[in-house]
């Protein structure tokens, strides 16, 4: 069964960092292009982020590129989020997912979703 | 940026009845339109993928149609699990985006 499991959310005052993580399991994380979206509370579903199975590619939103960064370590089956200088507009439920196409790229649906962690910034 | 419009932003159902929701892209995304169903304290699922291809495991009530800029998602004979937010979603260009949900009330 695949698993996606976040964590590293919580209280961070604006201007901080973050460091969330996404575990998976049920599947080899290196065949899959991997994502991450987030919905601020009472919002709708924005994408963040998606990131090729062997690193080597990354598609950022435009809006968040040069503070948050994506990464993966797949000898730990691990997908990661970066989130530096922190704003209250980030606050918001992250969520990590799967592409459904594998280590291809192309137009994919997300067909797998973990249930997120959420990420308040306030002082 | 692609621009998802979808519409009614709310409905009220009653048990069985049809639900259609449409999604307007402003710009042609082909077939690269997908749609998640969302419940309260949930995270989304993916119900039709390529605009009207069923994903594993969905209620066959579930169905999807267009191409281009117009898209619609339809529930056949609604039931009380079907009480959520629908979003559809554009993989054709980056960024990739939703739209901004419909909400769909048993009554």
């Amino acid at each position: 069964e695949v698993q996606l499991v976040e964590s590293g959310g919580g209280l961070v005052q604006p201007g901080g960092s973050l460091r969330l993580s996404c575990v998976a399991s049920g599947f080899s994380l290196s065949s899959y292009w991997m994502g991450w979206l987030r919905q601020a509370p009472g919002k709708g579903l924005e994408w963040v982020a998606n990131i090729k199975g062997d690193g080597s590619q990354i598609y950022f939103v435009d809006s968040l590129r040069g503070r948050f960064t994506i990464s993966r370590d797949n000898a730990k089956n691990s997908l990661y989020l970066q989130m530096n200088s922190l704003r209250a507009d980030d606050t918001a439920v992250y969520y990590c997912a799967r592409l459904e196409g594998g280590a291809a790229p192309g137009p994919f649906p997300y067909d797998s979703w973990g249930q997120g962690t959420l990420v308040t910034v306030s002082a | 940026e692609t621009v998802l419009t979808q519409s009614p932003d709310f409905q009220s159902v009653t048990p069985k009845e049809k639900v259609t929701i449409t999604c307007r892209a402003s710009e042609n995304i082909g077939t690269n339109l997908h749609w998640y169903q969302q419940k309260p304290h949930q995270s989304p699922k993916l119900l039709i993928k390529y605009a009207s291809q069923s994903f594993s495991g969905v209620p066959s009530r579930f169905s999807g149609s267009g191409s281009g800029t117009d898209f619609t998602l339809i529930i056949n004979s609604l039931e009380a699990e079907d009480a959520a937010t629908y979003y559809c979603h554009q993989s054709n260009g980056v960024p990739w985006t939703f739209g901004q949900g419909t909400k769909v009330e048993i009554k």
